[in-house]
């Protein structure tokens, strides 16, 4: 079945520290792939999708490229800050029938942002 | 925009007890899903309906009843809790991008 990995379980960072948290997938066909981000007490808010192969996404100076090569997405951000501090959540979407995205998620990764 | 409520906030359940978690959307979506979050565990989907009256099993459908008797609901039942159980239920709409509520946090002792 399709299965979502996220390497990093927790990373701990500086402010204005590069961010990568490697996200890579196995699915059969041509999923999308989404980035998810959940705040304290909040459900997870969607950040970005990629749809096809290198497409990047972006959103809040986050990107991701989408590499079926690799079959990675991962995420990055230059310089984070500590209001950053989430749990970050990546997925995989199949459409399955008009109007119904199976999504797949990874386990999280938790980042702690220190000022 | 919309949102999305979830009813309770927090929950406390005894053993074997049947227990009913409720969602209302005002996005007006088709499709609205339930999902359960576990420490370390991502989310999982329960049960997901693409219509009213519709309900279809995820992959963590055992233990689990739904309904969907109007558009803007959705409810999930816990058939019967298990002892020192914890998790984090989390309802959704949406089609291709999903909105989620904030979640009712479950405990059972």
């Amino acid at each position: 079945g399709d299965s979502v990995t996220q390497t990093e379980g927790q990373v701990a960072l500086s402010e204005e520290d590069f961010l990568t948290i490697h996200c890579n997938y196995s699915a059969s066909g041509y999923p999308a792939l989404f980035w998810y981000v959940q705040y304290p007490g909040e459900g997870p808010q969607f950040l970005f999708r990629a749809s096809r192969d290198k497409e990047k996404g972006s959103s809040r100076g986050f990107e991701a490229t989408y590499d079926k090569g690799t079959t990675s997405f991962h995420l990055r951000k230059a310089s984070v800050q500590e209001s950053d501090s989430a749990v970050y959540y990546c997925a995989l979407g199949v459409v399955l029938s008009g109007s119904f995205n199976k999504l797949t998620f990874g386990a999280g990764t938790r980042l702690a942002v220190c000022p | 925009g919309g949102i999305i409520t979830q009813t309770p906030k927090f929950l406390i359940g005894q053993e074997g007890q049947k227990l009913t978690l409720k969602c209302q959307q005002n996005f007006n979506h088709d499709t609205m899903y339930w999902y359960r979050q576990d420490s370390g565990k991502g989310l999982r989907l329960i049960y997901y309906s693409i219509t009213e009256n519709d309900l279809q099993k995820g992959d963590l459908s055992e233990g689990y009843d739904a309904s969907r008797e109007k558009k803007s609901s959705f409810s999930l039942t816990v058939t019967s809790a298990q002892k020192n159980e914890m998790a984090v239920f989390l309802c959704a709409s949406g089609s291709y991008e999903q909105y989620f509520g904030p979640g009712t946090r479950l405990t059972v002792l």
